[in-house]
């Protein structure tokens, strides 16, 4: 049973550009959630998704973020005209639902580099 | 905002057993602590979780206080790649809310 898949593992991209960053949760989970990471810092919350639907994007920027998770494949963390602040870790997380008796399990993350 | 506090930093001899203690005084009747390590720069790791019970799993051991307003995570034998930082979260329904966490040094 693989866990939760993030690709790619590395992205490298220019101020200005997008960045798209995937996660494939565990299967049978429809809860993904995003956490970013700057470095030297702890992990903050940006979103928490549920198959089709945005549950809570309180840790969202208002501007150039954008997340989903389709019916069918990955969950889609989008960053659009991306700046040097965005450098950072990202990680995702998933679990069977959003009970608070119920683990999440993360991925190893996608380590984002802005030029 | 995280609802736990943590010591910043400790220190454990290898071989010792490590206590990382947790304070969340505020915590509600049905809200779950649950601890989380990472390790350098890796996806957070799930260790154990509880809501009033002592538990025990094949990492490690929760205590919880009978009033629930603290715990303690026991790794009962600390060696060099239990060096993490150690997260202790209060869950509610939903997302896991990150604070700083403990960094635990594990001491050759």
């Amino acid at each position: 049973n693989a866990g939760v898949m993030q690709n790619p593992r590395h992205l490298v991209r220019r101020r200005g550009q997008e960045a798209r960053l995937r996660c494939s949760p565990m299967k049978g989970h429809s809860h993904v959630y995003w956490y970013r990471q700057l470095p030297e810092e702890g992990l903050k919350f940006m979103v928490y998704l549920q198959k089709e639907n945005i549950i809570d994007e309180s840790g969202m920027p208002k501007e150039r973020f954008s997340a989903e998770f389709p019916k069918e494949g990955p969950s889609i963390l989008r960053i659009q005209q991306v700046v040097r602040g965005d450098s950072a870790a990202y990680f995702c997380a998933s679990s069977l639902d959003g009970q608070n008796n119920e683990k999440l399990f993360f991925g190893s993350g996608t380590q984002l580099s802005v030029l | 905002d995280a609802k736990t506090t943590q010591p910043p930093s400790m220190d454990c001899a290898e071989g010792r057993a490590a206590n990382l203690p947790c304070n969340h005084s505020t915590i509600s009747g049905n809200e779950y602590v649950y601890w989380y390590r990472q390790i350098h720069s890796q996806g957070p790791q799930y260790i154990i979780h509880g809501l009033k019970n002592n538990e025990t799993n094949e990492m490690a051991s929760l205590i919880i206080t009978e009033d629930r307003k603290s715990s303690t995570l026991i790794l009962p034998h600390a060696t060099l790649r239990d060096t993490a930082v150690y997260y202790c979260i209060v869950r509610v329904v939903g997302k896991i809310i990150f604070g700083k966490g403990t960094r635990l040094h594990i001491l050759p």
